[in-house]
Formats: structure tokens, C-alpha cells, sequence
């Protein structure tokens, strides 16, 4: 069974921090990506990957940054921290035979201080 | 802009009641169509798809959608809910145009079934 796991459930972190949100997938796959939900607003693409070292920037990509230097693992970096990035971020993989988000990881609800 | 519509953004029923979540998208062009579930403390899960052929789709749980090009829709069905399809739904479009494609989602829509 996939499995798609983001580091931290729950994170609070301060207005100018630097943040880390890892995502590591089980299955090989091509693609990953970052997701940010918001109430009344569904599922934003923030960036996505389709090979190691490959990224495109999705929707809302302002203020964000990854790294995808291993094909298992992506990474989503807020460079400098700030209270409108509270959200709920949702990682996902697929193969790279299918283009839309697979199978998602649990989510991390991060909240700037 | 290309969009995407829920118009209920709650819905609550009993159970055994019949479901009908509304799924509608602005763009005249190709499109694959997605109803995604996320369960109460789960992770984001397909439900069921379309990209061609029979506007009909079944999907799991007893779900099913009907793709009507005319409307611009994609409504969700099921005839009978129970508990546990206590859930978040979202609709999700990928919109093509020439070698570029775009998935959006909806805003979602949250059932509350009650016993």
C-alpha cells in the first residue's frame, strides 16, 4: 500500500522563522506535490515535481520554495515565515503515467505566530 | 479564469436519505474530472473519475457521478448515505489547452450524515 508521510502532524512556528515541511513517498513515483488547504478555498497547488531536481511552480508558488534532491523525498520551505501561510499542507505523489495527485499524505497544520 | 463550483458547503442528512453534491466548472475545452474524499482524521482520498466514454461513473462506496458536458457538471450521487460517509468532498477539474493542463479543485463541501 502507498504511503505518503509528512513529517509533523502539527507545527507552530514564529513570523520570520525559516520552515521545513518534509514528504516522503514509498512507491518510486515521479510526480510529488505541495498542496495548501484552506476553508472555502479547497486545495491550492503550491509546487510540483515530476523528477528529481525537476520543479514547476503551481498556483501559489510566492513565498515558497522546495527541493526535491532524492525521488522519494520533497520538500516545501517557507523562507521566511509569515501569519498568512497558516494552513493545513498537504503533500502527494503519483506515478508518472497519471497527472493528478494520487494518494495524499495526513496533512501538517501549521500555524505562524 | 477556469473555476470550480460547490455550491453547498454543508450539507446534512439522515441517514438512508439520498445524496447530491453539486459540481459545477467554467471552461468550454477537454477536462478529466475528480471526486476526491477526505474522512474526519484521513488523508485526502480519490473517490471516482471520468475522462471518457459512458458520462456514467461509478466509483467506490457506492458513489457514483454523471458527467453532463451541456451543464458544465459533474454532480455527486448516492442513493442511500450512511454514517460514515460523514466527510469532506471535493470536486477537482483538470482543465487541457494546448500542451498545458491544470487540475483545480473545489472549495469542498462538508456532509454530516446523522444517525
Amino acid at each position: 500500500d502507498v504511503k505518503v508521510t509528512q513529517s509533523s502532524r502539527y507545527l507552530v512556528k514564529r513570523t520570520g522563522e525559516k520552515v521545513f515541511l518534509e514528504c516522503v513517498q514509498d512507491m518510486d513515483h515521479e510526480n510529488m506535490f505541495w498542496y495548501r488547504q484552506d476553508p472555502g478555498l479547497g486545495l491550492r497547488l503550491i509546487y510540483f515535481s515530476y523528477d528529481v531536481k525537476m520543479k514547476e511552480k503551481g498556483d501559489i508558488p510566492e513565498g515558497y520554495s522546495v527541493s526535491r534532491e532524492k525521488k522519494e523525498r520533497f520538500s516545501l520551505i517557507l523562507e521566511s515565515a509569515s501569519t498568512n501561510q497558516t494552513s493545513m499542507y498537504l503533500c502527494a505523489s503519483s506515478p508518472g503515467t497519471v497527472s493528478q495527485p494520487q494518494h495524499f499524505g495526513d496533512g501538517t497544520r501549521l500555524s505562524i505566530l | 479564469a477556469q473555476s470550480v463550483s460547490q455550491h453547498n458547503h454543508h450539507v446534512i442528512l439522515s441517514e438512508a436519505a439520498s445524496l447530491e453534491l453539486g459540481c459545477n466548472y467554467s471552461y468550454g475545452g477537454t477536462v478529466n474530472l475528480f471526486w476526491y474524499v477526505q474522512y474526519p482524521g484521513q488523508h485526502l482520498q480519490l473517490l471516482l473519475k471520468y475522462f471518457s466514454g459512458d458520462p456514467l461513473v461509478k466509483g467506490i462506496k457506492g458513489f457514483e457521478a454523471e458527467f453532463i458536458k451541456s451543464k458544465f457538471s459533474f454532480n455527486l450521487r448516492k442513493p442511500s448515505v450512511q454514517w460514515s460517509d460523514t466527510a469532506e468532498y471535493f470536486c477537482a477539474v483538470r482543465v487541457f489547452s494546448g500542451g498545458y493542463n491544470k487540475l483545480i479543485f473545489g472549495a469542498g463541501t462538508r456532509l454530516a450524515v446523522h444517525p
